[in-house]
């Protein structure tokens, strides 16, 4: 399958600080972007679903001030975690769907970026 | 958005034994809902997936059945082996968005 690929894997950051996580579609072009949000043990949260060149669309009570999403090209999304609070230390996944998978429905996820906000 | 809904949150089964996983989804107008495998640490696999307008599907020891009209749908693992061991996820598509359920652990026992 394609191949989805997320930086950083961990990052520790103080409270305060801002934090940017990559999701790079490797080896397909990305017409759309997912991002999700997961806490230990428990399910993957819809944050925000990017296109490409246009202004993400974020779920009901997802703050889009706090969490900035952008997707500036087709092999690209970046999640942006502004003033970080320990409240927001979480796993963060994206997945992306190309041409393709808008008729197959297929999803590809990266391997997650863990947060920690101390 | 869609509300899916997924029973139990965690299964044993003795090795070789079968596993059944269910999910309940709120939007007739979702169409299209796959199942993911997530092993501890790693990012979610898609394992199959089913169409609404198929009843059922099956892969080897895996499958998918679909019941549109009461808007439930079920993963069936037969001969269940211990790498089957690991949580896996319904999720539903609602026009371009993918609702996940809260996830089952599997735990196969050798």
């Amino acid at each position: 399958g394609a191949v989805v690929s997320q930086h950083p894997s961990w990052v520790i950051c103080k409270s305060g600080t801002s934090v940017k996580i990559e999701c790079r579609s490797l080896d397909f072009q990305a017409t759309t972007m997912f991002w999700y949000r997961q806490f230990p043990k428990q399910s993957l949260m819809l944050m925000a679903t990017s296109n490409e060149g246009s202004k993400a669309t974020y779920e009901q009570g997802v703050e889009k001030d706090k969490f900035l999403i952008n997707h500036a090209s087709l092999t690209l999304s970046t999640l942006t975690v502004t003033s970080a609070h320990p409240e927001d230390s979480s796993f963060y996944i994206c997945s992306a769907r190309g041409l393709a998978g808008e008729v197959t429905g297929e999803l590809f996820f990266g391997e997650g970026s863990r947060l920690t906000v101390l | 958005g869609e509300n899916v809904e997924q029973h139990p949150s965690t299964l044993s089964v003795q090795e070789g034994d079968s596993a059944v996983i269910k999910c309940t989804y709120s939007d007739s107008a979702s169409n299209y809902f796959p199942w993911y495998k997530q092993e501890l640490g790693k990012r979610p696999q898609l394992i199959i997936d089913i169409r609404s307008n198929v009843g059922e599907k099956k892969d080897q020891r895996i499958a998918v059945t679909l019941n549109k009209t009461a808007k439930h749908f079920s993963l069936h693992i037969t001969e269940t082996q211990p790498e089957d061991s690991a949580v896996y996820f319904c999720a539903a598509r609602e026009f371009n968005k993918f609702y996940f359920g809260s996830g089952t652990k599997l735990n196969v026992k050798p």
